[in-house]
């Protein structure tokens, strides 16, 4: 079965500082794609960065980026240069290739400060 | 290019009462995708369309909720009756590839739902 794991319920970075949420993840499937969504208070699910398990470089989406390690089973997401306008829940998530369920971790929440 | 269309955006509705949603998916999208939010926790898959057939409903509480996709495009999610613990927040989604396509389908989310039931 797979799992989604976010061990950091809040965090808070300064503004105009780097931040990394963190994400680990399990699965049997050797071919699996990882996602992480912003959830501002409006409530919509906002996607910013997808990894593919097969995939040798690391994702970036302008200040997004991925930080995998295959061999740790950790996708972590660095938010580079926070904004205000970053302060919300992220989700990570993942679905194996074998068309399992789209699974998320339970969330972090990031609050930047001025 | 138009993203997910939900309505409406608020419900209140007291324990026993019927409620329904609405999701309109991105043009051209095959799959869409009903989760179930509860504060404080991440999405839950309820039920996952493929054009108009059924994918996934191994979690939709089928006593109570139910769900179709008659013309492969907008969808509709009933609840009925309702009880204290349906609130939530009920997001739709879709995606481009279908379920064969494997792990790398997107999935674009609509605003949501938000369900109070008294």
């Amino acid at each position: 079965a797979q799992k989604i794991t976010q061990t950091q319920p809040g965090m808070f970075v300064q503004e105009k500082e780097a931040v990394t949420l963190d994400c680990t993840y399990d699965t049997s499937d050797p071919s699996y794609g990882l996602f992480w969504y912003k959830q501002p208070s409006s409530g919509e699910m906002i996607f910013l960065i997808y990894q593919g398990s097969y995939d040798q470089q690391n994702a970036t989406e302008g200040r997004y980026s991925l930080n995998f390690q295959k061999a740790r089973k950790s996708a972590n997401l660095v938010i580079s240069a926070s904004q205000l306008g970053d302060s919300a829940m992220y989700f990570c998530a993942m679905r194996a290739a074998r068309g399992q369920n789209f699974v998320f971790g339970p969330g972090t929440r990031l609050s930047v400060l001025p | 290019e138009a993203g997910v269309a939900q309505s409406p955006r608020y419900k209140i509705i007291e324990k026993r009462q019927s409620v329904a949603f609405w999701c309109n998916p991105i043009s051209g999208h095959a799959t869409l995708y009903w989760y179930q939010q509860i504060l404080g926790q991440g999405p839950k898959l309820l039920i996952q369309f493929q054009n108009n057939g059924v994918v996934d409903d191994s979690q939709l509480p089928k006593d109570r909720f139910s769900a179709e996709r008659l013309k492969g495009v907008d969808s509709t999610l009933k609840i009925q009756p309702a009880k204290l613990e349906d609130s939530a927040v009920y997001l739709c989604a879709s995606s481009l590839v279908s379920i064969a396509g494997g792990s790398t389908d997107t999935q674009y989310f609509g605003p949501g739902t938000r369900l109070t039931v008294l």
